[in-house]
């Protein structure tokens, strides 16, 4: 079972559209987590950290269910700007280690 | 305050040749990480560096893969006896001491190896 867990899509959604991304990881020791994009051929860029109360970022919501596993994204009124892999990222911290757990990304493509 | 700078951004080897890539974290930063991605798959972690020091390097393939961060100087990524599976988009990343357990790592444009 991998680390972190995406549907890779690809999400095509018309403009305007509220569309959804949801996210399970498997090591419940895992303590931060936070939601990357990747625009084609680019650097991963962060969007968000998630928090177990929620967060809101303008037009984007993060959601993170602790007991399961879960951790989700909402883009609401999407943009032709929003289209891009999204990256459900995982930290876990260990007695030396700080490197971060990615998911294999979920394709979201936004249309006129 | 200039990014996470890589260089070179493309770098084309043959196999069985060498490649080093080179990564100079953002003004400030004193920690590094190296991820890898495969083509159409998510990033990997490689190894986290602090000057001078390896801290984590379990996801390092056991031979031909090194790296270092001297004192002085870029972090170095070295790939000896370059194959073909190597071909893939390195990216390095940085972050600043961790202070009560913020770990926000801001990544370079990457470098981009083929091996022919």
């Amino acid at each position: 079972r991998k680390e972190v867990e995406q549907d890779p899509g690809p999400f095509n959604v018309p403009e305007g559209a509220t569309v959804a991304f949801n996210c399970t990881y498997s090591n419940s020791a895992s303590q931060s987590f936070f939601w990357y994009r990747q625009d084609c051929r680019k650097e991963p860029k962060l969007l968000m950290s998630v928090y177990s109360s929620g967060n809101e970022d303008g037009r984007f919501t993060a959601q993170l269910n602790r007991a399961s596993q879960y951790i989700s994204l909402l883009i609401r009124d999407s943009k032709l700007s929003d289209s891009a892999t999204y990256l459900c990222v995982v930290h876990i911290l260990t007695g030396g280690g700080n490197k971060l757990t990615f998911g294999t990304g979920t394709q979201l493509k936004v249309e006129l | 305050n200039a990014g996470v700078m890589q260089n070179p951004r493309h770098l084309v080897r043959r196999r069985g040749q060498e490649a080093r890539l080179r990564c100079s974290p953002m003004k400030g930063h004193s920690h590094v990480y190296w991820y890898r991605q495969l083509p159409e798959e998510g990033l990997k972690f490689m190894v986290y560096l602090q000057k001078e020091n390896i801290i984590d390097e379990s996801g390092m393939p056991k031979e031909r893969f090194s790296a270092e961060f001297p004192k002085e100087g870029p972090s170095i990524l070295r790939i000896q006896q370059v194959v073909r599976g190597d071909s893939a988009a390195y990216f390095c990343a940085s972050s600043p001491e961790r202070q009560g357990g913020t770990d926000t790592q801001y990544f370079g444009p990457g470098t981009r190896l083929t091996v022919l």
